[in-house]
């Protein structure tokens, strides 16, 4: 079936350090993965999207990796600060589908 | 450049009644999905529309509908409510329908069954 799991449900680095979220997913037919970030009272804000044919893409402070032999989905942010405290989300598309299938979350706290 | 605008923002209903909540796509985006957001858990998609036709369904009872207008604006509509049905729910653009579409969400409605 599909599902998209996270390994952890919170995370807490100090300010400045890197962070790094990671997600599982079962459905070997998932060719996209997109990262949200979520922060309390908001809807969902896009932050960096990978297609299966791709490893590693790199954005503003953030790189996503991709293990396809492991399905296995990775979020690093550079250099955390407080404005990046909220909850991410893993979301997969897989050939086909006309939906995102999200995982639970991982709640990102910064300490001073 | 305005973003998905969903409203209202906020609404309390009561047992058995209706409601419709609205969402407005980023300006040529022609699809819109709608996902419900429990607290504590990840948006579960309900359904999606592109160009006025139904694209996509989820696992999500009968007494959920939607509807998409020539505007691409787009309407979701839950009759005889339930308190499970408190949440917030989600709207969100793409630019077209199918894989590797990027989707940007709204701020969601926040829906309150009493």
């Amino acid at each position: 079936g599909e599902s998209v799991g996270l390994h952890l449900p919170t995370l807490s680095v100090q300010e400045g350090d890197n962070s790094i979220i990671n997600c599982a997913y079962s459905n070997s037919a998932s060719d996209y993965f997109i990262w949200y970030k979520q922060e309390s009272g908001k809807g969902p804000q896009f932050i960096i999207d990978i297609r299966s044919n791709m490893d590693k893409r790199q954005g503003q402070r953030v790189t996503v990796l991709l293990n396809k032999t492991v399905k296995h989905l990775s979020l690093q942010i550079a250099a955390t600060q407080p404005g990046d405290s909220a909850v991410y989300f893993c979301a997969e598309n897989h050939k086909g589908a006309q939906k995102l299938v999200f995982g639970q979350g991982t709640r990102l706290t910064i300490n001073p | 450049d305005a973003g998905v605008t969903q409203s209202p923002t906020h609404l309390i209903k009561t047992r058995g009644q209706q409601v419709t909540l609205r969402c407005s796509p980023i300006s040529g985006h022609k699809s819109v999905s709608w996902y419900q957001q429990v607290l504590g858990q990840g948006p579960q998609f309900i359904f999606q529309y592109y160009e006025k036709e139904e694209r996509g369904r989820g696992n999500f009872p009968d007494r959920f509908s939607a509807r998409q207008f020539p505007n691409y604006s787009s309407e979701l509509n839950v009759n005889a409510l339930l308190l499970g049905d408190s949440a917030l729910y989600l709207c969100a653009s793409s630019p077209r329908t199918g894989a590797n579409t990027e989707a940007f969400f709204g701020q969601g409605t926040r829906l309150t069954v009493v």
